[in-house]
């Protein structure tokens, strides 16, 4: 089962910054905190991932609060084609077993209003 | 740079018959995953292989699903017998190390129809 706890869907209006929650209470000490999406009629795509701290790229940034037991992806200026389903997910650092494999939730899905 | 590649994209099919789906993943990556997500479901993990070697198959449903990566390359995922439930997209990522600090990349999907 997905350890991450996510909203079932957001809402956003074009060319504003949004917010996407996650909480991962039960996080460990060795998980990072992956971002992926899935645009529709698509396979999921990467966005970002982070440890400890906050982490910006071309796409996103994401910030990890102190006591990791929760993050936010943040897109600073939302389009139409940001639309899509966002997937929170931790992937242990150390590989053993089934954790090298991702584990998706429901994720939140993304409406973008022009 | 290519990315993950997935054949066919689209497979309709009759219960009962046989279907090969076919991943690339991207070059060196030796991780290479199989997903899958049927109708109203989230996405579920398949098996992984590193390299030509199945690391877990734990995802796997039943023994009508048999996964291949000979030399390590390419994948090829075969259900035989296809039954009805097993409609659904089939998805594939590689990634190039095992740990948390990777990202995976995943293809474009295999929507498979059994009818």
């Amino acid at each position: 089962d997905a350890k991450t706890t996510q909203p079932n869907s957001m809402e956003s209006n074009e060319e504003e910054p949004v917010h996407l929650p996650c909480n991962h209470s039960t996080i460990s000490g060795t998980d990072y905190i992956h971002w992926y999406r899935q645009l529709p009629s698509q396979g999921p795509e990467y966005v970002i991932h982070g440890l400890t701290s906050n982490v910006n790229n071309r796409m996103a940034s994401l910030a990890i609060a102190e006591d990791r037991k929760s993050s936010t992806l943040i897109l600073h200026r939302a389009t139409l084609r940001d639309a899509a389903v966002y997937y929170c997910i931790l992937r242990d650092v150390y590989y053993g077993g089934s954790q090298g494999n991702l584990i998706f939730g429901k994720g939140t899905k993304l409406s973008v209003k022009p | 740079e290519a990315g993950v590649t997935q054949f066919p994209s689209h497979s309709v099919i009759e219960k009962g018959q046989t279907v090969t789906l076919r991943c690339d993943p991207i070059s060196g990556h030796d991780n290479l995953y199989w997903y899958r997500r049927v109708m109203g479901k989230e996405i579920k993990f398949l098996l992984h292989f590193v390299k030509e070697s199945k690391q877990d198959e734990s995802g796997m449903p039943n023994n009508r699903f048999l996964a291949e990566r000979t030399g390590g390359t390419y994948s090829t995922l075969k259900v035989q017998p296809a039954e009805l439930e097993d409609s659904g997209v089939y998805f594939c990522a590689s990634s190039q190390d095992l740990g948390g600090y990777t990202e995976a990349f995943f293809g474009q999907g295999t929507r498979l129809t059994v009818v």
